[in-house]
């Protein structure tokens, strides 16, 4: 059982670049968010979804873009990548957080130089 | 305010001390409660859940004041395997479709 996949593990953009970090699970949950962290801040939700089909905003999510196509995967699309983002980017996924809390995955390290 | 405050610690300990690590949350309808534990450069990983009655998994016991909004962790006789960072973690609405994090306390375990 994989549980969570990201995809890549380590990246390097260039500034003004795009690019799509995967997340995918295979345990059927319905809720799945992406959160990034950074030194000293903790780790921050960017955007999530409820469903296929189903997403909305975080406390972050200028820069970023989500969709929800199918239960398993859950892709956030830099679309014009910045050095401020620069980050260590985590998917999770749940059937819900209340009373179970997530899944995380390994986690995506960005460097945008 | 913060929505989920912890002291950042580091908290230094010898192996075998009791350590106790505290947390406030701001929002009152929050239901859910975590600690997760997160080593260097890695993951989080949900440590326990942490239930109104108090709860207790091995040499770990979580506590929880809704009154209060204050979360604790307990650890007893501290291990060098238990040096990591742990996290105070609540559900971020009553749907529970994501979570909100506490900045983290770390914890190094000495010999």
């Amino acid at each position: 059982n994989a549980g969570v996949t990201q995809t890549p593990k380590f990246q390097v953009l260039k500034t003004g670049q795009s690019m799509t970090l995967q997340c995918a699970q295979d345990m059927n949950h319905e809720y799945m968010s992406w959160y990034r962290q950074d030194p000293g801040m903790g780790l921050r939700l960017i955007h999530y979804s409820v469903g296929a089909g189903i997403t909305d905003q975080g406390e972050v999510p200028n820069g970023y873009n989500v969709s929800r196509s199918t239960t398993e995967d859950f892709p956030l699309r830099l679309l014009s990548a910045a050095p401020s983002q620069t980050s260590v980017y985590f998917c999770a996924s749940s059937y819900s957080t209340v009373f179970r809390g997530a899944f995380f995955g390994q986690g995506t390290r960005l460097t945008v130089v | 305010r913060k929505e989920v405050e912890q002291d950042p610690g580091p908290f230094n300990v010898p192996e075998g001390a009791t350590v106790a690590f505290n947390c406030t949350y701001s929002n009152s309808a929050s239901q859910s409660f975590f600690w997760y534990r997160q080593d260097c450069r890695k993951e989080p990983k949900l440590l326990m859940s942490v239930y109104s009655s108090g709860n207790e998994d091995g040499r770990f016991t979580a506590q929880l004041n809704r009154a209060s909004q204050y979360i604790s962790l307990l650890i007893r006789d501290s291990k060098l395997s238990d040096s990591a960072t742990y996290l105070c973690v609540v559900n971020r609405d009553q749907a529970g479709t994501a979570l909100i994090f506490g900045k983290g306390t770390t914890l190094s375990v000495s010999s």
